[in-house]
């Protein structure tokens, strides 16, 4: 079973359109992130989620939107896409050792990927 | 200065020898430090994972940090053809106050076992 699985792994469309890439982790984490992966394959954190807490890379657009129906799942809708939104998406995820709002020192596991999303417009 | 500064390569070395990857990086903040494997068309695949200075090894591999130097290592013996891949390095932060926390990846560094 794939622990960390992005759904469609190639996505190719038209400027302007919206569109969206799901995420599901079976990992049990409680945290979930979506990377950049551009052209050099440098890789570079869009968003992180984790319960219900939205950490925004404050260098990305706001047409993109990371949406968590719940904790296994979290999807990027992108509206009005550009040519350089060319890249590939990775989603990733962890669990977070946490007590209330503070991390416990040692606990942070470390993020596991899936297969990325291959973006390309058109 | 870039966060973390990582040699694209590419490296290609004949299989068997002891590969050496390297990445230093700026900011003394950066508390866990991982090493990644990818292969082509393929997500970054976990290799090492550390917290504190010192060495750590899994098999074949031995992951390094220096935090005073800020530098870390990763080491490959007997190198085979199937490890040719991007070796990414990558580290993060650990806040105290909430949030979760993305990594910071190195460039990555081609790698090419020659058989």
């Amino acid at each position: 079973d794939t622990a960390v699985s992005q759904t469609p792994k190639y996505l190719v469309t038209q400027m302007g359109n919206d569109k969206s890439i799901k995420c599901e982790q079976n990992l049990g984490h409680d945290t979930m992130y979506w990377y950049k992966q551009d052209s050099k394959k440098f890789l570079k954190i869009m968003f992180s989620y984790n319960n219900k807490e939205l950490i925004i890379n404050e260098t990305v657009p706001n047409r993109f939107s990371p949406k968590s129906p719940d904790k296994a799942h979290l999807n990027l809708h992108i509206n009005s896409l550009e040519l350089g939104d060319s890249a590939v998406y990775f989603c990733a995820s962890s669990q977070e050792g946490r007590q209330g709002r503070h991390q416990i020192r040692n606990s942070n596991q470390p993020q596991h990927f899936g297969d990325g999303t291959r973006l390309s417009i058109l | 200065q870039k966060e973390v500064e990582q040699d694209p390569g590419p490296l290609s070395v004949p299989e068997g020898a002891i590969v050496s990857l390297n990445c230093t990086y700026s900011n003394s903040a950066f508390q866990y430090f991982m090493w990644y494997r990818q292969y082509s068309r393929k997500g970054p695949e976990l290799l090492m994972y550390t917290y504190s200075s010192g060495n750590k090894e899994d098999g074949r591999f031995t992951a390094q940090v220096d935090k005073s130097s800020k530098y870390i290592s990763l080491f490959i013996r007997d190198s085979q053809p199937s490890d040719s891949a991007t070796y990414l390095c990558a580290m993060s932060i650990m806040y105290s106050g909430g949030g979760a926390d993305g990594l910071t990846f190195g460039k990555g560094t081609h790698l090419i076992i020659q058989p």
